[in-house]
């Protein structure tokens, strides 16, 4: 059982340019969440899915893009990079509607955009 | 809107001493609180989670947590401090329907001295 799993573990990227940031569970939940970790500033949500085909904007979505085709994948587009961004990314799962499920992390994305 | 508060950024503690982390949140309705620790390189780990009932909740590791609604606060403890609870700690109130919608604090981070 993987749990979330996060593809690439560290990239860097010049500004102006795109990337994707993969996650992915096989755990079923239907719930599926990114954050961005800054220090100093704990995790900070960027956008959130409660099921396929339905997303929502979290506190910081600006510049973010996500989709949600599937059950099991939640990416994360970056279309214009800017230093800003530069941060450390996690993906987080949970079953969702119960207040047995708490959030499952991913081991994070770490982002330099120069 | 919640937000949470880690007044502390970092503690020192001996192996052996009891530690506490202060939390203090700020939320509308009954909180989901939880705690998440975060060692080097890593995603985040639940420790523990408040939802309802007994104010004092038990986690994983030795820790607990006891709720105060009139304190608005969620501090952690643990009697006895091992090398190995050297991390980051992060308090979270979570919003939606399950509680997934976390607003995390700062963090504190936990130097454990020989």
């Amino acid at each position: 059982n993987a749990g979330v799993t996060q593809t690439p573990k560290f990239q860097v990227l010049k500004t102006g340019q795109s990337m994707t940031l993969q996650c992915a569970q096989d755990m079923n939940h239907e719930y599926m969440s990114w954050y961005r970790q800054d220090p100093g500033m704990g995790l900070r949500l960027i956008h959130y899915s409660v099921g396929a085909g339905i997303t929502d904007q979290g506190e910081v979505p600006n510049g973010y893009n996500v989709s949600r085709s599937t059950t099991e994948d939640f990416p994360l587009r970056l279309l214009l990079a800017a230093p800003s961004q530069t941060s450390v990314y996690f993906c987080a799962s949970s079953l969702g509607f119960s207040d047995n499920s708490p959030l499952h992390f991913g081991n994070g994305t770490r982002l330099t955009v120069t | 809107a919640q937000s949470v508060t880690q007044p502390d950024i970092h503690i020192t503690v001996s192996e052996g001493a009891s530690l506490e982390l202060r939390c203090n949140y700020s939320y509308g309705a009954t909180p989901y609180l939880f705690w998440y620790v975060q060692s080097p390189g890593q995603g985040l780990q639940l420790l523990l989670k408040y939802f309802s009932g007994d104010t004092l909740v038990q986690g994983i590791k030795g820790f607990e947590a006891e709720f105060k609604r009139s304190q608005s606060s969620f501090n952690l403890r643990k009697p006895s401090v091992h090398w190995s609870d050297a991390a980051e700690y992060f308090c979270a109130v979570g919003a939606g329907a399950a509680g997934n919608k976390l607003t995390f604090g700062g963090g504190t981070r936990v130097l454990v001295k020989p």
